[in-house]
């Protein structure tokens, strides 16, 4: 109950493209979903993050899509650059963070 | 303004040894997360910390692992007697106060390695 599945686990997108990550959780004690990015060697950082009464978060060119009933949320990146080639994990919190198994995202130029 | 600091960086230790990994948090907070990162997996929950206290270590293995955060100095996660098992990236993160909607900020982690 205290998992959050995440997928893909590898995407690969042209330059340009919108780039979109999937999850899904089960307890509904859930109360914010954050959505890290983490380069290599270095630690997850906090990109954008969506509570559960609203529907969609947009910053920049990253949006959360958030679906209660469902209980699933997604990350959508929009014209999609290199410099966003990273992995991605979604999480929940609610005591404590749980996070997704992660996507790594490579954008080719 | 320092974020979130940890070290050693990487860490070899032969089966057996003991680990010890430290974190100092951002300056202002006093609430301190440990996780343990497999290769290819997600950061799994060990430990949630305050200052001389262990609010919540139901993440963290009842063998061999202990963490602390004195009311001076890092927070300390300690492997004893490491198995190869153990090898695996360790983040620490850290709040300025509990609940669901603050952000953990986290450091660079640890890459601990067993021979």
């Amino acid at each position: 109950q205290q998992q959050v599945k995440q997928s893909p686990q590898s995407l690969i997108v042209q330059k340009g493209g919108i780039s979109i990550i999937n999850c899904a959780y089960e307890n509904t004690a859930f109360d914010y979903f954050p959505w890290y990015q983490q380069f290599p060697g270095k630690g997850p950082a906090l990109l954008i993050a969506i509570r559960p009464d609203v529907s969609e978060k947009k910053e920049g060119r990253f949006t959360i899509s958030f679906n209660k009933s469902a209980k699933q949320f997604s990350l959508h990146i929009m014209d999609s650059q290199p410099g966003d080639s990273a992995t991605y994990f979604c999480a929940a919190t609610g005591s404590r963070l749980t996070f997704g198994e992660g996507t790594q995202l490579t954008v080719n130029p | 303004n320092a974020g979130v600091m940890q070290n050693p960086r990487h860490l070899v230790r032969r089966r057996g040894q003991e680990a010890r990994l430290r974190c100092s948090p951002m300056k202002g907070h006093s609430h301190v997360y440990w996780y343990r990162q497999l290769p290819e997996e997600g950061l799994k929950f060990m430990v949630y910390l305050q200052k001389e206290n262990i609010i919540d270590e139901s993440g963290m293995p009842k063998e061999r692992f202990s963490a602390e955060f004195p009311k001076e100095g890092p927070s300390i996660l300690r492997i004893q007697q490491v198995v190869r098992g153990d090898s695996a990236a360790y983040f620490c993160a850290s709040s300025p106060i509990a609940g669901s909607y603050n952000e953990q900020f986290f450091g660079p982690g640890t890459r601990l390695t067993v021979l």
